[in-house]
């Protein structure tokens, strides 16, 4: 048990749809990272946010796009959807200082068709 | 270009042995190295970590070896019970290494190895 939580955990939307997928923790951390893993891959890097801003990206356009909110939730929205987008979205929260782990939540199934 | 390599795509072990997982990268700039595990409908869960500045870093029945000149890691699993079947990830996090939460957490995953532990 990770105290990640993720909504929904399955989602299906048509392409050219947009979508908005949450996360929060237990603890209230302020480092919280999106991850995207399509079938048969690792997890790939989004983006991460630190104290509600955006500090890190990954080879993603700008129709990803998320925030962090001042209780350290945060969401993930996706605009003009292709159906590449489809993939597990998993959300991310660092729990200690320095040289610690990333810890998941069960991440969202989101298929587009 | 992908810098976290796992070269098996599978690996089949009798319970009892030993499981050894393999993992390559290309960054030199990569400080912290981790393994997740992974059962389907879930999501990675952290398995051990090991820092830049060691070579090995033990936890129960989990070891990860850490050979920074020929840019290798590996996860030994001694002995390997059936509940350790699930697909393993390792992860390099490249960046400083900073004493607040902020810093560069982003991690490099490699395409992860699916381990059967045979009954």
């Amino acid at each position: 048990e990770t105290g990640v939580t993720q909504s929904p955990t399955h989602l299906i939307k048509t392409r050219g749809q947009q979508v908005t997928l949450r996360c929060s923790s237990q603890s209230g951390h302020n480092t919280v990272s999106w991850y995207q893993q399509a079938l048969g891959q690792g997890p790939q890097f989004i983006f991460q946010y630190y104290r509600e801003e955006e500090n890190g990206r990954g080879n993603f356009p700008p129709r990803f796009s998320g925030l962090q909110f001042p209780n350290y939730s945060s969401e993930l929205n996706v605009n003009a959807l292709e159906l590449d987008d489809s993939a597990l979205y998993l959300c991310a929260y660092k729990t200690g200082t320095g040289a610690s782990p990333l810890h998941f939540g069960n991440g969202t199934r989101l298929t587009v068709t | 270009d992908q810098q976290v390599k796992q070269n098996s795509p599978s690996l089949s072990v009798q319970e009892g042995r030993i499981s050894i997982l393999n993992c390559d990268y290309t960054n030199s700039m990569f400080d912290y190295f981790l393994w997740y595990k992974k059962y389907p409908a879930e999501g990675p869960t952290f398995l051990i970590s090991i820092s830049s500045i060691k070579d090995k870093n033990e936890d129960g029945r989990f070891t990860v070896f850490l050979n920074k000149s020929a840019k290798h890691l590996s996860l030994h699993i001694v002995p390997s019970q059936p509940g350790d079947s699930a697909v393993y990830f390792c992860a390099a996090r490249g960046g400083r290494v900073e004493e607040s939460n902020f810093g560069n957490e982003k991690l490099t995953f490699g395409t992860g190895t699916r381990l059967t532990i045979i009954p």
